[in-house]
């Protein structure tokens, strides 16, 4: 079975300082990694995912994660953050079953001016 | 651009009452999904559906039926509404062609009931 877990709840952070919100999973089997995005009052929007290759997956506005296997890590990055970067993030972990999407619990980022 | 949408954004309905969700995707995909999404609990998968008349139930099920008439429909249905159904309900769907399919998300119906 797999699992997620999001340790931060919430992640407060400066305007234009670097921000790293952390994933950790749990799987018996090859896995497919994602992290989208919830604006307020809206539905989840992909951020990026991991499928195979380069460890280092880019996605949109600016954010990258890295893939570490032995870690069991997917932890998402962005060096620079603006306030529109206010919103909640969720790693999510889809393998075997390709129906089966786990989600973590969400992380908060609130950026401060 | 995918477009996933629901029937409300928001609905007040009051104990005991039948309440049908309403989704609908443009995109031709075989796979939609049903979460319900609370503070501190992520996303959880309450029923999904790949293909017109199937489904399976996903973590969550109890309280809850579906239905998917037309392929581009999924429905949920809370038979008799409680309190502590009271969430922000999320529809979701998916092409078939592997994990590299992402799911696309609706904008979320936050339902209450009194």
């Amino acid at each position: 079975a797999q699992s997620v877990t999001q340790l931060d709840s919430q992640v407060p952070v400066f305007e234009e300082a670097p921000v790293e919100l952390r994933c950790n999973y749990s799987s018996s089997v090859s896995v497919y990694l994602f992290w989208y995005v919830q604006y307020p009052n809206q539905g989840l929007q992909l951020l990026l995912k991991y499928l195979s290759g380069s460890t280092l997956v880019k996605g949109i506005n600016g954010f990258e994660a890295e893939f570490n296997k032995s870690q069991t890590s997917f932890h998402l990055r962005k060096p620079s953050v603006h306030i529109s970067d206010t919103a909640e993030y969720f790693c999510a972990v889809v393998g075997g079953n390709f129906n089966k999407f786990y989600f973590g619990s969400g992380t908060k980022l609130n950026v401060k001016p | 651009d995918v477009k996933v949408t629901q029937s409300s954004r928001y609905l007040v309905k009051r104990t005991g009452e039948k309440v049908f969700l309403e989704c609908v995707q443009d995109m031709d995909h075989e796979n939609m999904f049903w979460y319900r999404q609370d503070p501190g609990l992520g996303l959880r998968l309450i029923y999904f559906s790949y293909d017109v008349k199937m489904k399976e139930k996903g973590d969550i099920p109890e309280g809850y039926s579906v239905s998917r008439e037309k392929k581009e429909r999924f429905s949920l249905i809370l038979e008799s509404a409680s309190t502590n159904q009271t969430s922000m309900y999320l529809c979701a769907s998916r092409g078939t062609k592997g994990p590299a399919y992402e799911q696309y998300f609706g904008p979320g119906t936050r339902l209450t009931v009194t």
